[in-house]
């Protein structure tokens, strides 16, 4: 079975500082992984998403991700963040066959203060 | 762009009520997912389908039902509501194939059980 463990409910930071969202799976196989992110009062929609190669993923608005494969971790990083990005932050996971099923982690809800 | 529409944003129901959530996708995928979204708790899934009338359950699948006639429609049913399934509830779809990698989420209905 998997898991997705999300340590930081909430994050605040203020606009211009970088953020660090972090993210941690158990899997007993290969899996992939992916954020998304939840605007106020919007479904999900996927951020940036980890299958193979590189192991950092980039999304159009500047954030980022790295996959660790020793530390089963995906953290989801942005160097300067804006107002804008308000919202609640998902990290899930995906095996790479057999099934359909994700799972996610229970969020993170990032407040970008002016 | 694939669309995903919820057929209410918002729904108040009393308890013991019969209540169908529905949700339509206009891009042929094959796979759709219902997820019960609560703070803290992330996103749980309820039930998927893989194909009309094929249902698989998730991991929190009591008290619901589901119906799968059509492929673009797949409709969530609470048999009798009750106080504890007050939630938000979001409808997924994803392609088949190379492709099934992202979900594709609707904006979710609210249900309110009094």
């Amino acid at each position: 079975a998997q898991s997705v463990t999300q340590l930081d409910s909430q994050v605040p930071v203020f606009e211009e500082a970088p953020v660090e969202l972090r993210c941690n799976y158990s899997s007993s196989v290969s899996v992939y992984l992916f954020w998304y992110v939840q605007y106020p009062n919007q479904g999900l929609q996927l951020l940036l998403k980890y299958l193979s190669g590189s192991t950092l993923v980039e999304s159009i608005n500047g954030f980022e991700a790295e996959f660790n494969k020793s530390q089963t971790s995906f953290h989801l990083r942005k160097p300067s963040v804006h107002i804008s990005d308000t919202a609640e932050y998902f990290c899930a996971v995906r095996r790479t066959s057999g099934t359909y099923k994700y799972i996610f982690g229970t969020g993170t809800r990032l407040k970008v203060l002016a | 762009d694939v669309k995903v529409t919820q057929s209410s944003r918002y729904l108040v129901k009393r308890t013991g009520e019969k209540v169908f959530l529905e949700c339509v996708q206009d891009m042929d995928h094959e796979n759709m997912f219902w997820y019960r979204q609560d703070p803290g708790l992330g996103l749980r899934l309820i039930y998927f389908s893989y194909d009309v009338k094929m249902k698989e359950k998730g991991d929190i699948p009591e008290g619901y039902s589901v119906s799968r006639e059509k492929k673009e429609r797949f409709s969530l049913i609470l048999e009798s509501a009750s106080t504890n399934q007050t939630s938000m509830y979001l409808c997924a779809t994803n392609p088949p194939g190379q492709q099934a990698y992202e979900q594709y989420f609707g904006p979710g209905t609210r249900l309110t059980v009094t």
